[in-house]
């Protein structure tokens, strides 16, 4: 079975700042890992995935995550933080379906809130 | 492309009552999710369906919960009796499964929120 463990459950920065959240992941074969954004009062929407391609993967507004092996994490970052970001994240981890076959679920953290401050 | 619909948005009622939350996935996905997720703590898996067949409904409830998908598009989820502890938004989420590997990329609706007094 796999998990995902997100270090902080709050995190808070200045505007400006770099924003660092923090997932690591435990699964018996490659992994799938995404990240999804969660704005008050709406579903979530994904920021970005890594898929077994290229180990650092862009997102959508500015974010991005390196997936490293070897530490089984898959952190993601931005640059600068914007007030804008202010959200709660989710990291999550999927083993994938078979080809053509059924769609595997995902397996999600129990979510980081980033607080943006003036 | 229209994105996963549910329906009602927001919903209370009283413990032992029953609700349906309503659910319509993007057109053309096979595979369609309702999570759970409790205030401040992940979404959790209730059921999965892929076409009008469950795949996984280990974490469903099921002396309470009930979920169909008769037509292989749209979905119900049923509590009966709800519980305090069923307060929570109810998240349905669709993803494609045809031709190559599906890598579990969800697409989610806006949510229920169910508020049990």
């Amino acid at each position: 079975a796999q998990s995902v463990t997100q270090l902080g459950s709050h995190v808070s920065v200045s505007e400006g700042a770099l924003v660092l959240l923090r997932c690591n992941y435990s699964s018996s074969v490659p992994p799938y890992l995404f990240w999804y954004v969660q704005y008050p009062n709406q579903g979530l929407q994904l920021l970005l995935k890594y898929t077994s391609a290229a180990t650092l993967v862009k997102g959508i507004n500015g974010f991005e995550a390196e997936f490293k092996k070897s530490e089984t994490s898959f952190h993601l970052t931005k640059p600068s933080a914007h007030m804008s970001d202010a959200a709660e994240y989710f990291c999550a981890v999927s083993v994938g379906g078979r080809r053509g076959g059924t769609a595997s679920k995902l397996t999600f953290g129990t979510g980081t809130r980033l607080q943006v401050t003036l | 492309e229209a994105g996963v619909a549910q329906s009602p948005r927001y919903k209370i009622i009283e413990k032992r009552q029953s609700v349906a939350f309503w659910c319509n996935p993007i057109s053309g996905h096979a595979t369609l999710y309702w999570y759970q997720q409790i205030l401040g703590q992940g979404p959790k898996l209730l059921i999965q369906f892929q076409n009008n067949g469950v795949v996984d409904d280990s974490q469903l409830p099921k002396d309470r919960f009930s979920a169909e998908r008769l037509k292989g598009v749209d979905s119900t989820l049923k509590i009966q009796p709800a519980k305090l502890e069923d307060s929570a938004v109810y998240l349905c989420a669709s993803s494609r499964t045809s031709g190559g590997v599906n890598t579990g990329e969800l697409f989610f609706g806006e949510g229920s929120r169910l508020t049990v007094l």
